[in-house]
Parts: C-alpha cells; sequence; structure tokens
C-alpha cells in the first residue's frame, strides 16, 4: 500500500515550456487535491476533484489544469510555465467526498522554473 | 484578515518543557481543524484533528478549540529533538477544502 505517490520528484522547466505532474492513489479515496507550498505562504490550493469526473477550482488556479483520469488519479498540467510557478507541489487525497475526514499527503514534486 | 493565521516563530523551547503552538481564523473557515507536521523537505502528516470546542488529548500532544475567541492550539508536552518541525493548522471550508495556515517552526533544543 504506498498511500500518495507524485512523478517526478524534482523537475527544472524553461519559461514557457509544459509538463504534467502525475499523482496517484491506492487508498480507494474520492477527493484528490493539488497545492503549492511556497515559503512564508503555507500550503495553497490549486485545484481539487471532490469526487471522480469533477474538478474544481481551489485559491490559485491560474496557468494550471488539471484532469482527474479515474478514481486513482489526478494529474496538474502547466502549459506554458512561468518563473512565479516555481515551488513545490503536493498532491494529497481524502476518503470522503465531503465531510470531516483526512487529507493524505504526497512526498511533493520540486519545481523549478527558470 | 487570513482564513487561518499563524505566528512564522521560530519557537524554541528546551528538551522536556511543553511548546505551545497557537493558531486564529476567521469566520470563514468552519468549525474542524487539524495540525499537521511537516519535517524539512518532507510532506504534512496529520497530528491531530479537533472538531468540538474543549480538548482533545492524544500522547504527549494536546489540541485545544475555542469557538468564541476564534483560536485552535497544540500543545507538546515533553518536548523532544524530533519534535522540530513546522507545524501547519489549518480549517476546513466548504465542499472540505482545507485552508493552513503559513506554518510556526518549532525548535527544540537538547
Amino acid at each position: 500500500n504506498a498511500g500518495v505517490t507524485q512523478t517526478p520528484k524534482f523537475q527544472v522547466l524553461k519559461t514557457g515550456q509544459s509538463m504534467t505532474l502525475q499523482c496517484a492513489q491506492d487508498m480507494n479515496h474520492n477527493s484528490m487535491y493539488w497545492y503549492r507550498q511556497d515559503p512564508g505562504m503555507g500550503l495553497r490550493l490549486i485545484y481539487y476533484s471532490a469526487s471522480e469526473g469533477t474538478t474544481d477550482k481551489g485559491e490559485v488556479p491560474n496557468g494550471y489544469n488539471v484532469s482527474r483520469l479515474n478514481k486513482r488519479e489526478f494529474s496538474l498540467r502547466l502549459e506554458s510555465a512561468a518563473p512565479s510557478q516555481t515551488s513545490v507541489y503536493f498532491c494529497a487525497s481524502s476518503p470522503k467526498a465531503g465531510g470531516q475526514d483526512t487529507q493524505y499527503f504526497g512526498p511533493g514534486t520540486r519545481l523549478t522554473v527558470l | 484578515q487570513k482564513e487561518v493565521e499563524q505566528n512564522s516563530g521560530p519557537l524554541s523551547v528546551p528538551e522536556g518543557a511543553i511548546a505551545s503552538l497557537n493558531c486564529t481564523y476567521s469566520d470563514r473557515v468552519s468549525q474542524s481543524f487539524f495540525w499537521y507536521r511537516q519535517y524539512s523537505g518532507k510532506s504534512p502528516e496529520l497530528i491531530m484533528s479537533i472538531y468540538s470546542n474543549g480538548d482533545k488529548e492524544d500522547g504527549r500532544f494536546t489540541a485545544q478549540l475555542n469557538k468564541a475567541s476564534q483560536y485552535v492550539s497544540l500543545l507538546i508536552r515533553d518536548s523532544q529533538p524530533s519534535d522540530s518541525a513546522t507545524y501547519l493548522c489549518a480549517g476546513r471550508q466548504y465542499g472540505n477544502k482545507l485552508v493552513f495556515g503559513a506554518g510556526t517552526i518549532l525548535r527544540v533544543k537538547s
């Protein structure tokens, strides 16, 4: 039982390049989330998927797109990377589509945009 | 006002002491709160959740929620050097979204 996995662990992009961050969970969770973490800013929600087939914007969605491929997988795409998107990206999942349950985090992807 | 606010620290305590971490929240955050611990370069991991007014204890950790004053705290008894980390306070919004504070750095000195 691997929990939440993310690929890649590290990535360096040039401004304008595109890439997709992959996230998968093997806990049969309904909800999945993408956060970014910047120094002094805490974790900020980019997009989330309350259940398979649905996605919604979070606090900082501009410059990103997401796909909930199936119940296990939730990907985050940067179409045209900008230096402001340099950050650590965390994927998380939680069992229920709503209610008082815990979010479990993946190991993170450290992205640098030059 | 930010939805969840924390003092960034660092908070330094000697080994064996009680560490007290605090968090305040706005009306836009519901009454469910979580404390996550994050070691440098690692992902956040849940320590405690608290939903009701009052105290909740789990081993060396006690979470306290005061709805009237809109604050939540985490007490760590018998602090150990291994407790040195960043502690993130989070509150729930509509749709099971969490809003995080910026985190408090805790340093436990041996």
